[in-house]
């Protein structure tokens, strides 16, 4: 089946510095990528579209300037948290499918703990 | 969207079936109902979608009434490994990947 996978599985940054997560369709070509974030104990919020080849698309409240998004190949999306800080520590979750009409597989998530 | 709604958790012991309902009384004609799991720190994973009456695959059924206000998602002996939280989603079919998650129900399974 279809895989997607995320790196890193976890990382821990220092407060002001950036940190860059990296999703990857390894068996398909995904033109469209989705980045969710997930607080402790809570649902998985969707954070911006990721487009092959054009700008992301943000969901509304989520800075375009702190949550860079590339999607510079059909096989690779990457997530730059800028300038973390401690309320950045979350699990980072991205999908991404074959096709607009078929199901999403997800990442298997990368935990952000700025200190 | 359509807003969904699950109970926040709840309880089962191994070898019973667990029924956990969502209501979607806004539910559009051209809607589907999709059910992910998740299992602490990992990405959801996809369970069964379903568009009316009933769906079954190798890990769960789906049943959905007439209506399709709501929809019950049907694990069948469940084991401590089905521990997770269960989301319904309701939308046009699969969006792509574009989902919208609500509350989810926190399943807990005991021995």
């Amino acid at each position: 089946g279809a895989v997607v996978s995320q790196h890193p599985s976890w990382v821990i940054c220092k407060s002001g510095t950036s940190v860059k997560i990296e999703c990857r369709s390894l068996d398909f070509q995904a033109t469209t990528m989705f980045w969710y974030r997930q607080f402790p104990k809570q649902s998985l919020m969707l954070m911006a579209t990721s487009n092959e080849g054009s700008k992301a698309t943000y969901e509304q409240g989520v800075e375009k300037d702190k949550f860079l998004i590339n999607h510079a190949s059909l096989t690779l999306s990457t997530l730059t948290v800028t300038s973390a800080h401690p309320e950045d520590s979350s699990f980072y979750i991205c999908s991404a499918s074959r096709s607009e009409n078929t199901e999403a597989f997800f990442g298997q998530g990368t935990r952000l703990t700025v200190v | 969207l359509a807003k969904t709604t699950q109970p926040i958790s709840m309880d089962s012991y191994e070898g019973q079936e667990v029924n956990i309902t969502c209501s979607h009384n806004n539910i559009a004609t051209n809607d589907y109902i999709t059910w992910y799991q998740q299992f602490p720190s990992q990405g959801p994973r996809f369970i069964i979608q379903g568009y009316k009456t009933k769906v079954t695959n190798e890990v769960a059924s789906l049943f959905i009434p007439a209506d399709r206000k709501s929809s019950t998602l049907s694990l069948p002996r469940v084991s401590l490994s089905d521990t997770a939280v269960y989301y319904c989603l309701v939308g046009l079919y699969n969006q792509g990947g574009k989902l919208i998650f609500g509350q989810g129900t926190e399943l807990s399974v005991k021995p």
